[in-house]
């Protein structure tokens, strides 16, 4: 069946240092791919998404590109800060909607 | 293993009926659990924030009255739709909060309402 397969974490770096988070997929067809984020106490967000092969997803200086050759979805962002400090969540569903798959979530923390 | 269970995972129902969809935390004790709805084609929308002991939260534009929320226990929070009609026809999952840990999420739940 689908599934998603996320680096995990804890992930702590630096102010200013570049980040990545692998996320992998296993799908039959063509899912729309996510990255969402929680902040503590809240509910996750939606940070950005790609509903295609080559897609590339961005928002708030992030980015993730949906790659079908290595079936990733890679999250980027070139220059964190210590806002950024959360869990990331990758996760994947089928065109019709009827499923979601999750990552076991990445949690970062940036430090000043 | 499963750390949430959410069920029923698929339920059919006539409009007009409610059905309760019911979210566990299975090994764990879970002060705050969240609902999320997803439309066809769409990303998650988180609907609200369930906290035991305590009235839910609502994100707006969703109508407490019509989804009605109880975190009666630290391992279970339930969600009614309350006189279900097509247009709530969508999936839903529930994710509890694990302190020290990312959220665990349910299977979710596909109502479909005739």
């Amino acid at each position: 069946g689908d599934s998603v397969t996320q680096m995990e974490g804890p992930v702590t770096l630096s102010e200013e240092a570049f980040l990545t988070i692998n996320c992998t997929y296993t799908a039959t067809g063509y899912p729309s791919l996510f990255w969402y984020v929680q902040y503590p106490g809240e509910g996750l967000q939606l940070l950005l998404k790609a509903t295609k092969a080559d897609d590339k997803g961005s928002n708030k200086g992030f980015e993730a590109t949906y790659r079908k050759e290595t079936t990733s979805f890679h999250l980027e962002k070139g220059s964190v800060q210590v806002s950024d400090s959360a869990v990331y969540f990758c996760a994947l569903s089928d065109l019709a909607g009827n499923q979601f798959y999750f990552g076991t979530g990445t949690s970062l923390t940036v430090i000043p | 293993g499963a750390v949430v269970s959410q069920h029923p995972s698929w339920v059919i129902c006539k409009s007009g009926t409610s059905v309760k969809i019911e979210c566990r935390s299975l090994d764990f004790q879970a002060t705050t659990m969240f609902w999320y709805r997803q439309f066809p084609k769409q990303s998650l929308m988180l609907m609200a924030t369930s906290n035991e002991g305590s009235k839910a939260t609502y994100e707006q534009g969703v109508e407490k009255d019509k989804f009605l929320i109880n975190h009666a226990s630290l391992t279970l929070s339930t969600l009614t739709v309350t006189s279900a009609h097509p247009e709530d026809s969508s999936f839903y999952i529930c994710s509890a909060d694990r302190r020290g840990q990312p959220q665990h999420f349910g299977d979710g739940t596909r109502l479909s309402i005739l």
